[in-house]
């Protein structure tokens, strides 16, 4: 078990830029799951996978934002035209799906700062 | 719905004293509870979780949480605090549909 891995650990950008960031989830877990945390808040949830199915979006990912997870391996987050409410911790995780009670795990996070 | 509420963002107590991390949920359905903590610039880790039997669950660490279901709770506790606990705690709520809901966290210092 090598753990959630999730790169850049660190992303500082220019508003209006686009920023992709990568997932590579513990490896037998069919699901994945998108965060964004930001300064005092618990994570909020974005978008999860079953395999490479996209299964749920929230509200809070607008038209800018994109996730996918070919072959239901690693995923990508991509932020187009960057504003800079969209600074925050963005956070991976994933679960082996065995049901409600599979926890999360989480990798360290990418922290993403539009300046 | 689903949703945890943890009350006091922080906590303050002294090298060796109790600690107590407060968190209600609410849920219409059986719940699967979770308590995670998080230290600076790092993901969450697992602490312990409830899902079904035994309403007191044992985590690492030290810590424990008792479901309460009368009392819609499952409170964080740890009976004497260690320099190294000092983190982000969240309490978090899994629902149908597969998301997990986490509260807003609580600070917890420890004072040497």
């Amino acid at each position: 078990d090598t753990g959630v891995s999730q790169n850049p650990r660190h992303k500082i950008t220019k508003r209006g830029q686009n920023v992709t960031f990568r997932c590579d989830p513990i490896s037998e877990h069919n699901r994945l799951y998108w965060y964004r945390q930001t300064l005092g808040q618990g994570p909020e949830f974005l978008t999860y996978f079953q395999n490479e199915a996209q299964l749920e979006k929230s509200r809070l990912l607008s038209d800018r934002f994109s996730a996918e997870r070919p072959k239901g391996s690693f995923s990508t987050l991509e932020i187009q035209r960057t504003e800079q409410g969209d600074s925050a911790m963005y956070l991976c995780a994933s679960s082996s799906g065995q049901g409600l009670n599979s926890p999360l795990h989480f990798g360290n996070g990418t922290r993403l700062t539009v300046t | 719905a689903q949703s945890v509420t943890q009350l006091g963002s922080h906590v303050s107590v002294s090298e060796g004293a109790l600690v107590l991390l407060r968190c209600n949920y609410s849920s219409s359905v059986p719940p699967y509870l979770f308590w995670y903590v998080q230290y600076p610039n790092q993901g969450l880790q697992l602490l312990l979780k409830y899902t079904t039997g035994a309403t007191l669950v044992k985590g690492i660490n030290g810590f424990e949480a008792e479901f309460k279901k009368s009392e819609t709770s499952f409170h964080l506790t740890k009976p004497s605090a260690h320099m190294s606990d000092a983190a982000e705690y969240f309490c978090a709520v899994s629902a149908p549909g597969n998301q997990f809901y986490f509260g807003t966290g609580t600070s917890l210092t420890v004072i040497p």
